[in-house]
């Protein structure tokens, strides 16, 4: 079964900083790798995703992240952080070869200071 | 893309009795699923909403607890059964168009507490 890890509770980022969240995960083939935010009292908004190709991905908001396969990771990315990127970041993970059951990692609080 | 809405938007309720969720969307969609997000949690797949048949359920979850239906490709209901404070979560319909290279859709969420 798929799963997804985000070791840190909350990322703490001063404004104009630069913003990373990590995510690694586990499936028994390839995967596609997804990061949604969720802003308060209101539902998740799709950031961007990795199907294939480049590692590289950017999505909306300024927003991207980089697939490693060695590592099996997919950190989310801002080069500098707004004060109104502060919410809850959630990655999530769906096999392949599976049912279509999207894995949610524990998501992230992301706070970022003025 | 899919917009989608719930019904309720939050509801307060008592110990022992029932509340259904409504989930609509605007356009068909190939799979419906609900979800389960408790306070300062991450979200659980309850079930995979089929439309016409009975819906897949995940570990942990039943059907006697938590009925579904799909009774067409833009509609779907989930019923909170016997509630107990437990209970007490966002409850959020999702929706996958196309395959599964696409990004579901997420509904804004129904807050239910259990008093």
């Amino acid at each position: 079964a798929q799963s997804v890890a985000q070791p840190e509770d909350q990322v703490n980022v001063a404004e104009g900083n630069p913003l990373t969240v990590k995510c690694t995960y586990s499936v028994s083939g390839n995967p596609y790798l997804f990061w949604y935010v969720q802003y308060p009292n209101r539902g998740l908004q799709f950031l961007l995703k990795y199907i294939t190709g480049d590692n590289l991905v950017k999505g909306s908001y300024g927003f991207e992240a980089e697939f490693n396969k060695s590592q099996t990771s997919f950190h989310l990315k801002k080069p500098s952080a707004l004060v109104s990127d502060s919410a809850l970041y959630f990655c999530a993970v769906r096999d392949r070869r599976g049912n279509n059951r999207l894995a949610f990692g524990k998501g992230n609080q992301v706070v970022v200071i003025p | 893309s899919a917009v989608i809405s719930q019904k309720p938007s939050r509801d307060i309720c008592q110990r022992g009795t029932s509340l259904t969720i409504q989930c609509q969307v605007d356009s068909q969609v190939t799979m419906m699923f609900w979800y389960r997000q408790q306070p300062g949690q991450s979200l659980t797949l309850i079930a995979t909403a089929n439309q016409g048949s009975e819906a897949t359920y995940e570990s942990g979850f039943v059907i006697d607890k938590f009925p579904i239906s799909r009774p067409n490709l833009t509609f779907s209901t989930l019923t909170v059964s016997n509630m107990s404070p437990e209970d007490s979560s966002i409850y959020l319909c999702s929706a996958l168009t196309g395959t599964s290279v696409n990004e579901q859709y997420f509904g804004p969420g129904t807050r239910l507490t259990v008093t």
